[in-house]
């Protein structure tokens, strides 16, 4: 079946830094993939679709300067949180599309201290 | 907007027990919903889709569109099933998927 792999798996940051996250589907070409943040005990939250070849599309308020996202092959999307801080500590989750199903990756812990 | 909602956080129930877990939606266009599975340290998966009609698991949930909601319903529960459950909504053209809030399936032995 389809795989999504996302890299790091966890990372820790100082505050001010950039942390960039990749999301790669393994097995299967994906023009679409979506990047979601999952908050403790909470629902996961759609932050924005990656088109390749195109500008990602943000939901309502998310910062896309803050939240730099390149889909710049068909297998690869990266999200950037761009100067971090402590409130950007989430799980983020990126998913790929095949046929009509989405693939999610396993997530990367992002702790900013 | 699209919107789901579950109303149970939480949901405890005994090995061999009936199991609904409940979802409503609301959106304007014709609706495709799921269910999706987070198992304890995996990803999150897709359980069932409303078209394909199939049981996964034992799982089955139907789309009930005159009371917008789509539970996930199993007869007879079991300790493996002890999961995370996300009932989501697949709109727009770009397929965003809209989640619930969850709920946590525990199943007692």
């Amino acid at each position: 079946g389809a795989v999504v792999s996302q890299h790091p798996s966890r990372v820790i940051c100082k505050s001010g830094t950039s942390v960039k996250i990749e999301c790669r589907s393994l097995d299967f070409q994906a023009t679409t993939m979506f990047w979601y943040r999952q908050f403790p005990k909470k629902s996961l939250m759609l932050m924005a679709t990656s088109n390749e070849g195109s500008k990602a599309t943000y939901e309502q308020g998310v910062e896309k300067d803050k939240f730099l996202i390149n889909h710049a092959s068909l297998t690869l999307s990266t999200l950037t949180v761009t100067s971090a801080h402590p409130e950007d500590s989430s799980f983020y989750i990126c998913s790929a599309r095949s046929a009509n199903t989405q693939y999610f990756g396993p997530g990367t812990r992002l702790t900013v201290l | 907007a699209q919107r789901v909602t579950q109303p149970e956080k939480l949901l405890s129930v005994f090995k061999g027990a009936p199991v609904e877990l409940k979802c409503n939606y609301s959106y304007s266009g014709s609706p495709e919903l799921f269910w999706y599975v987070q198992y304890s340290r995996q990803r999150l998966q897709l359980l069932l889709r409303h078209i394909s009609r199939e049981s996964i698991k034992g799982f089955t949930a139907d789309l009930n569109k005159g009371e917008t909601s789509f539970h996930l319903k199993k007869p007879f529960a079991q300790e493996e099933d002890s999961a995370m459950y996300y009932c989501a909504l697949k709109s727009g053209g770009y397929q965003k998927v809209t989640f619930g809030t969850g709920t946590k399936l525990q199943v007692i032995p």
